[in-house]
């Protein structure tokens, strides 16, 4: 069984700060590990993937993540956060055995202010 | 390249009605999940549909179902709908549904149930 956790459900952050977004997972055998972005009224596009290369992942928007097998952890980072990265932010897990079908996080939504 | 679509983008049904919503992959995608998206529950898996096949099923009601067409194009319906079934219906392409390939959204469907 796999599962996601994702701490926080709003996080709030000023323009040019840090951004921080948290994932833990749970899995019985290594995972993939993925982290999609929603903004309103639209589906869900993916930022980034871990699939057992390197752990330190670059995506797109200047977002990337770490793969940190000791913590089961894939914290979603940017070093300026833009007004435009207002929006909902889900972790997902999915089994390189099985079914592939990913479980989502419950989403966290992050706020940017001016 | 064409992306995902979804038809219709909102829709307003009352309890005890059926609802058909109809998703359209990204061209050579031959996989497509659902999800039903709420505030409470998060994303939950419905089904996915591989080569017109039903692969994986997630924990929903018999009332839950869908298909899938030559085309790759798929549907899904809800048979007897329940308030509870208000929520954001979300379809997902992706080449072969296995491994670490990305999956791809629709901007999903609104379903409101009065």
């Amino acid at each position: 069984a796999q599962s996601v956790t994702q701490l926080g459900s709003h996080v709030s952050v000023s323009e040019g700060a840090l951004v921080l977004l948290r994932c833990n997972y749970s899995s019985s055998v290594p995972p993939y590990l993925f982290w999609y972005v929603q903004y309103p009224n639209q589906g869900l596009q993916l930022l980034l993937k871990y699939t057992s290369a390197a752990t330190l992942v670059k995506g797109i928007n200047g977002f990337e993540a770490e793969f940190k097998k000791s913590e089961t952890s894939f914290h979603l980072t940017k070093p300026s956060a833009h007004m435009s990265d207002a929006a909902e932010y889900f972790c997902a897990v999915s089994s390189p055995r099985g079914s592939y079908i990913p479980t989502f996080g419950r989403g966290t939504s992050l706020i940017v202010h001016p | 390249k064409a992306g995902v679509t979804q038809t219709p983008r909102y829709l307003i049904k009352t309890r005890g009605q059926q609802v058909t919503l109809s998703c359209s992959p990204i061209s050579g995608h031959r996989s497509v999940s659902w999800y039903q998206q709420t505030p409470g529950q998060g994303l939950q898996f419905l089904f996915e549909y591989f080569s017109e096949t039903q692969r994986n099923k997630g924990n929903f009601p018999g009332r839950f179902s869908g298909r899938q067409f030559s085309n790759s194009r798929s549907e899904m319906n809800v048979s007897t709908l329940e308030l509870g079934d208000s929520a954001l219906y979300l379809c997902a392409s992706s080449l072969s549904g296995q491994g670490a390939g990305e999956q791809y959204f629709g901007p999903g469907t609104r379903l409101t149930v009065t």
